[in-house]
């Protein structure tokens, strides 16, 4: 089946750096790459996600790249705030297969003012 | 609306309790997950309901039962909980769109 691996676990910036996280995936299938974020004691929830029709979607300060070949995705946060600290999740899946996704570990943002 | 809800909020059983956890959506979404969360393991997938009248196993579905009750609510049972079990368990929702909508959570503990 699926597997999804995010690094790194722990990231710090400085407020106004730039943030990136990465994820690899195992099944070529997969076409459906969702980041979700998670602040302390809250439920995750979608920030920005892409299709494998598309190497790049941008939302405002947050961009998601796909490499299909290489088979990995990253998040990129620019102009980094003290409220973009929490987890993030990236995670993959077969669009209109059950729905079903399979998540990364997380990785925690801390942005220092 | 209320999105997706959960009870209940915390709870804490005995090795060997059994327990139900309960979930509902209000907006007329066909899908809906099961997922636990434990710190540095992300969300893992444990059952699924593609639509009312169906469920799936996910990836960690040992030691669980699920109902799909209706097209609403969708039910998580743990008939003997173990130490193990203790975790952070979300319900999620998804409709004609790919995005998946998450209740605020039940935090077990099993002692």
């Amino acid at each position: 089946g699926e597997n999804v691996e995010q690094h790194p676990s722990t990231l710090s910036v400085q407020e106004g750096d730039s943030a990136v996280i990465k994820c690899t995936y195992s099944d070529s299938a997969s076409n459906y790459f969702p980041w979700y974020k998670q602040e302390l004691g809250k439920r995750p929830q979608l920030i920005i996600d892409i299709r494998s029709n598309v190497g790049e979607k941008k939302d405002q300060r947050i961009a998601v790249t796909l490499n299909k070949t290489a088979k990995h995705f990253s998040l990129h946060i620019t102009e980094t705030q003290p409220e973009d600290s929490a987890v993030y999740f990236c995670a993959a899946s077969i669009y209109n297969q059950g729905g079903k996704l399979i998540f990364g570990q997380g990785t925690e943002l801390s942005v220092k003012p | 609306n209320a999105g997706v809800t959960q009870t209940p909020k915390f709870q804490v059983l005995k090795t060997g309790q059994s327990m139900t956890l309960q979930c509902a959506q209000d907006m007329n979404h066909n899908s809906m997950y099961w997922y636990r969360q434990d710190p540095g393991m992300g969300l893992r997938l444990i059952y699924y309901s593609a639509s009312e009248g169906t469920t799936d196993k996910g990836e960690v579905p040992n030691g669980y039962n699920v109902s799909r009750l209706n097209k609403r609510e969708f039910s998580l049972r743990l008939e003997s909980a173990a130490p193990s079990q203790t975790s952070v368990y979300f319900c999620a929702s998804k409709g004609d769109s790919n995005e998946q909508f998450f209740g605020p959570g039940t935090r077990l503990t099993v002692l």
